[in-house]
């Protein structure tokens, strides 16, 4: 099974809000991953988390704050948004963060639109 | 830094047309491979990898030759069908810090049509 999945699907929310995107994977994979990707455009990494601590941060704003807490759940939390965030979110995770060739597999991703 | 060239699209083929997708690229070390396929609406899929020289990838009937004297990666498939339509991304990992990174090229969108 190498299967991630995402929690909404879809999710509109206007500029004061706070929400969540929830990631969880349960193949045993140790570095998790989150991903923003607009339209007709590849994937742009976001954070890296590796054995729950994050490894990587690819100097994303502040109104994104990720936490792990634990290693199968992932979760990214929102406020404060602009329009210009609305894309899809994806996630993903591979056996281990500190190997080139370990493949990464991603969830189906939410669908965010901020009014 | 890392980078990877993919053709632009759109690619527009008849069922049972060949397929190729160009990906170059540009790396400091010795990076793995990758191509992963997005359907619409969806996320992406690994379609194959390969991690070292001379590696090929191979899955539903596409393939991939990780060539370091051309620094390529190109994507083949002998007869596509519509259900191929989608958008295909060439990939590398390497290594930075305690982490990979994936960088992707801008994607390819291939129609296949009756």
């Amino acid at each position: 099974d190498t299967e991630v999945t995402q929690t909404p699907k879809h999710l509109v929310m206007g500029m004061t809000n706070k929400k969540s995107l929830k990631c969880e994977q349960h193949m045993g994979h140790r570095a998790m991953y989150w991903y923003k990707q607009k339209a007709k455009k590849p994937p742009e990494l976001m954070f890296v988390y590796s054995y729950e601590k994050l490894s990587i941060n690819e100097s994303v704003p502040s109104r994104f704050s990720p936490e792990c807490p634990n290693s199968s759940l992932l979760n990214l939390h929102l406020h404060a948004l602009q329009p210009e965030d609305s894309a899809l979110y994806l996630c993903a995770s591979s056996r281990l963060a500190g190997v080139a060739g370990d493949t990464q597999y991603f969830g189906p991703g939410t669908r965010l639109t901020v009014l | 830094g890392d980078s990877v060239t993919q053709m632009e699209g759109p690619v527009t083929l008849s069922e049972e047309a060949f397929l190729t997708i160009n990906c170059t690229y540009t790396a400091t070390g010795y990076p793995s491979l990758f191509w992963y396929v997005q359907y619409p609406g969806e996320g992406l899929q690994l379609l194959l990898k390969a991690t070292k020289a001379d590696d090929k990838g191979s899955n539903k009937g596409f393939e991939a030759t990780y060539r370091k004297e051309t620094t390529s990666f190109h994507l083949e498939k002998g007869s596509v069908q519509v259900s191929d339509s989608a958008v295909y991304f060439c990939a590398l990992s390497d290594l930075t810090g305690t982490a990979s990174k994936l960088t992707f090229g801008t994607g390819t969108r291939l129609q296949v049509t009756l």
